[in-house]
């Protein structure tokens, strides 16, 4: 089982809100990644976490806030986000930082 | 400093035809190698992955691609692709090596659009 979930699907949000995204996995993977991707450009990097802990930001926005909570789980929290900022969010998770990245179906994003 | 270039970016082929995606890739280091697929508003799949070993790798869906170190290439091929291969598909490249922690850096993407 390869299996990386995210919710929600969609998010429609304004400037001024506050929203989470959620991914999570359950194949024993110890790391976990956010990637950003615009409309026919290929994924981004944002952030890396290798058990539980952030290992590489990509010089991302504070508006955007990751969280690991437990080797499972990772959140993206959103805040005073821009209308820029609209695109899929994708989550990975690989069994170490070294090995294959598996993809959740990602959460596409608007920002109103 | 890595990069992939895909040097197509959109591939229009007829049901049943063999089809090949181009891309070349550019490391100081050993590296490993990934094809994923990106089917219209869905995540990435992973395809297939060249770690070490054999250079002709053989994935899912009845894709191979084939690593060829002196000319820096990983080419995806199909002898006979099918509407439902009709898709986005990236290349990407790893470090092999320690200090990259994981960084997958993508292609620029083809778009393969199968006709029938």
């Amino acid at each position: 089982d390869t299996e990386v979930t995210q919710t929600p699907k969609h998010l429609v949000m304004g400037m001024t809100n506050k929203k989470s995204l959620k991914c999570e996995q359950h194949m024993g993977h110890r790391a976990m990644y956010w990637y950003k991707q615009k409309a026919k450009k290929p994924p981004e990097l944002m952030f890396v976490y290798s058990y539980e802990k952030l290992s590489i930001n990509e010089s991302v926005p504070s508006r955007f806030s990751p969280e690991c909570p437990n080797s499972s789980l990772l959140n993206l929290h959103l805040h005073a986000l821009q209308p820029e900022d609209s695109a899929l969010y994708l989550c990975a998770s690989s069994q170490l930082a070294l090995e294959t990245q598996y993809f959740g179906p990602g959460t596409r994003l608007l920002v109103l | 400093a890595q990069s992939v270039t895909q040097l197509d970016s959109q591939v229009p082929v007829f049901e049943e035809a063999p089809v090949e995606l181009r891309c070349n890739y550019s490391s100081s280091v050993s590296v490993y190698l990934f094809w994923y697929v990106q089917y219209p508003n869905q995540g990435l799949q992973l395809l297939l992955k060249y770690l070490s070993g054999s250079t002709l790798v053989k994935g899912i869906n009845g894709f191979e691609a084939e690593f060829n170190k002196s000319q820096t290439s990983f080419h995806l091929r199909k002898p006979s692709v099918h509407i439902s291969d009709t898709a986005e598909y990236f290349c990407a490249v790893k470090n092999a090596g320690g200090t990259s922690y994981g960084k997958l850096t993508f292609g620029q993407g083809t778009i393969l659009t199968v006709h029938p």
